[in-house]
């Protein structure tokens, strides 16, 4: 069973720190990684996407993503009450299968 | 960037009446799109693979004749919930892929259905 495993949280950081969302896979042959925002009733909205080892950055996005630990994170920084929402990791495989994670839920505290 | 859009947003019926929920990609071509359905608080589960011109794979537990999807162009794929009752009540979410970048999901703004 491929996997994709968040801590449901909430992750609570006050305005202005650096959120850190962590996500493990259990699938060694995926190949693309997705962070999507989800507010609530709303559906998901893309953040990024990773496909190589290292950091990659977008404002105040940073993805990061470690293939050998199966590991991929997403760091926000200065955040802010509007980042306040569900994130979930999602991971594809290479079958025309996304799995996602179960989401984390980020409480960013004015 | 790659839009998908949806419709409805929001539908209320009666049981026992069937339900059709449109999905498009207004600016590529999707030949594989994607079902969800979401409780509330809960995760993304994912219904049906839609590929265009050939029947969609169903989920394991998720009845095709139930929830009926159709991908008759690159652009458009519907999903009709049949004879609905108000446990099918829920929040439906197609996606596509390719649009904004190689195997990269863009979703549509959802639709709430409840059945009274």
């Amino acid at each position: 069973q491929k996997e994709v495993e968040q801590n449901s949280g909430p992750l609570s950081v006050p305005e202005g720190a650096i959120a850190s969302l962590n996500c493990t896979y259990s699938d060694r042959g995926s190949q693309s990684f997705f962070w999507y925002r989800q507010y609530s009733g709303k559906s998901p909205e893309l953040i990024m996407f990773i496909y190589s080892n290292g950091d990659k950055e977008d404002g105040r996005f940073t993805a990061q993503l470690n293939k050998a630990s199966q590991y991929v994170s997403l760091l926000i920084r200065d955040s802010q009450p509007s980042d306040s929402a569900t994130y979930l990791c999602a991971v594809w495989s290479g079958t025309y299968k996304y799995i996602f994670g179960t989401g984390t839920r980020l409480k960013v505290l004015a | 960037g790659a839009v998908v859009s949806q419709h409805p947003s929001r539908v209320i019926c009666k049981s026992g009446t069937s339900v059709k929920i449109e999905c498009r990609s207004l600016d590529f071509q999707a030949t594989t799109m994607f079902w969800y359905r979401q409780f509330p608080k809960q995760s993304l589960m994912l219904m049906a693979t839609s590929n265009e011109g050939s029947k969609a794979t169903y989920e394991q537990g998720v009845e095709k004749d139930k929830f009926l999807i159709n991908h008759a162009s690159l652009t458009l794929s519907t999903l009709t919930v049949t004879s609905a009752h108000p446990e099918d009540s829920s929040f439906y979410i197609c996606s596509a892929s390719g649009g904004a970048g190689a195997n990269v999901l863009t979703f549509g703004a959802g639709s709430r259905l409840t059945v009274l």
